[in-house]
């Protein structure tokens, strides 16, 4: 079983450049999420999906787009990076469910690089 | 504001006990969750409290106590391989806001032989 995927693993993108990381659950998740890891931040959430079809803002959505056109795939786009977007990102998914919200599994991360 | 306290570093000896806290200010409070990384991979899903009290799965026990607004992490029989960075997490909004979680910053055990 995959659970979750994420692609690229790592990217060095020039600022000012877009690009689309892609997410993709085969656990029939109905909730997933765009956390980003920054040294000694944590984890923040960046937009999440409750349900395919419906979008949401996290902590810092700013610089961040995301649709969630079926259940299973989650991109998250940045329409013009800026060095400051330097991070790694997680992709979760979860069940629907008071219980179940608080249980996310996590994707192996990308790894971007802004210069 | 929003905030997860824990400390940034523990250490311990392999076969110790170790206690990893976590207090937290939130708007709402919907549940205590933690999570482990190594090394930067793909945190996992280790324990999650709605209710005071605790649970306890296997080496991992998690203790909540809401009129506190503080939990802590226990971990038993330490061994080499629980080396890692410990998150606590809190999910701030009701079942129908879902499942928006708010992480503390990690606390990274270092076990020694």
């Amino acid at each position: 079983t995959a659970g979750i995927t994420q692609a690229p693993t790592s990217q060095i993108l020039a600022a000012g450049r877009s690009m689309t990381l892609r997410c993709t659950q085969d656990m029939r998740h109905n909730a997933m999420y765009w956390y980003r890891q920054d040294l000694g931040l944590g984890l923040r959430l960046i937009h999440y999906s409750n349900t395919a079809g419906t979008t949401g803002k996290g902590e810092v959505p700013d610089g961040y787009s995301v649709s969630r056109a079926n259940t299973d795939d989650f991109p998250l786009t940045l329409a013009s990076a800026v060095p400051s977007q330097t991070s790694v990102y997680f992709c979760a998914s979860s069940g629907k469910g008071t219980d179940s919200y608080n249980e996310q599994f996590f994707g192996p991360g990308t790894r971007l690089t802004v210069l | 504001g929003q905030s997860l306290e824990q400390p940034s570093e523990v250490t311990a000896v392999e076969g110790a006990i170790v206690q990893i806290n976590c207090t937290y200010q939130t708007s709402g409070f919907y549940g205590l969750s933690w999570y482990q990384q190594h090394d930067g991979g793909a945190p996992t899903f280790l324990s999650y409290n709605a209710l005071d009290g605790l649970e306890e799965t296997g080496r991992f026990s998690s203790f909540l106590s809401r009129s506190d607004s503080y939990g802590y992490l226990l971990l038993q029989e330490l061994q080499m391989k629980d080396s890692a960075s410990y998150f606590c997490a809190v999910r701030d909004e009701a079942y129908n806001q879902g499942g928006k979680l708010i992480f503390g910053q990690g606390t990274e055990l270092s076990v020694k032989p």
